[in-house]
């Protein structure tokens, strides 16, 4: 298997403009978490899936941020409208169930100007 | 409240020298799962190593150990014979929950920065 990828490796966009991101988990796993890298605030747990389904959301900043996962293999975490608060590095990772580690995707760095 | 406390912002060793990394967790669970992850200045999120919380031995993969602690909640990494390439951020993690229930997620501590001289 080729890992978690993810798409795009970097991104600049101007502030207002909406920004999709987008993963593919490692295939067979059940869980595909999103998480958000800062220097201040550390890497940060936005959203979780199970089986496609979010389970827990509570990360997610505001009503800006939204992630989906139509299927097993893909995932999107949108940002509309951007702001250049939103300047990080945001990884996704997917696991098998229990206590397994996680694997990540190579992140993706978001620049807003 | 923070579940997952990794006080050290910052380490330095030197080569050869083991080091030890602290972090304690918070949680209520009988049963959950604590990982290490290493982060190099390219930015990749790298598995170290994982102790589960029903393991009697410390777990080890090679040069890498865990320290744990069960009582005091604490869930230390040590690293053996440090070398130049062991610079980088560490992350202590945990998962919670019951292996029959749907999982929780991965939760990360803030890092510390291990600098590695010669």
């Amino acid at each position: 298997d080729a890992g978690v990828i993810q798409s795009p490796r970097h991104e600049v966009t101007e502030m207002g403009q909406e920004v999709t991101l987008r993963c593919k988990p490692i295939s067979g796993h059940d869980y595909l978490f999103w998480y958000r890298q800062t220097m201040m605030r550390g890497l940060e747990l936005l959203i979780y899936f199970n089986n496609n389904v979010p389970i827990d959301d509570s990360g997610m900043p505001e009503d800006r941020f939204s992630a989906k996962m139509p299927n097993a293999s893909f995932s999107t975490l949108k940002i509309q409208p951007s702001e250049p608060r939103d300047s990080a590095v945001y990884f996704c990772a997917s696991s098998p169930g229990g206590f397994t580690e996680a694997f990540f995707g190579q992140g993706t760095r978001l620049t807003v100007v | 409240a923070q579940k997952i406390t990794q006080t050290q912002p910052g380490m330095f060793v030197q080569e050869k020298e083991a080091v030890t990394l602290d972090c304690t967790y918070d949680t209520s669970d009988q049963s959950y799962g604590l990982f290490w992850y290493k982060q190099p200045s390219s930015g990749e999120m790298i598995f170290l190593i994982y102790q589960g919380s029903y393991d009697e031995q410390n777990a080890t993969e090679g040069r890498y150990s865990l320290n744990f602690q069960k009582a005091r909640k604490s869930a230390n990494l040590v690293i053996s014979a440090s070398q130049l390439g062991d610079s980088a951020m560490y992350f202590c993690a945990m998962r919670e929950g019951q292996m029959d229930q749907a999982g929780t997620a991965l939760i990360f501590g803030k890092g510390t920065t291990l600098s590695v001289s010669s």
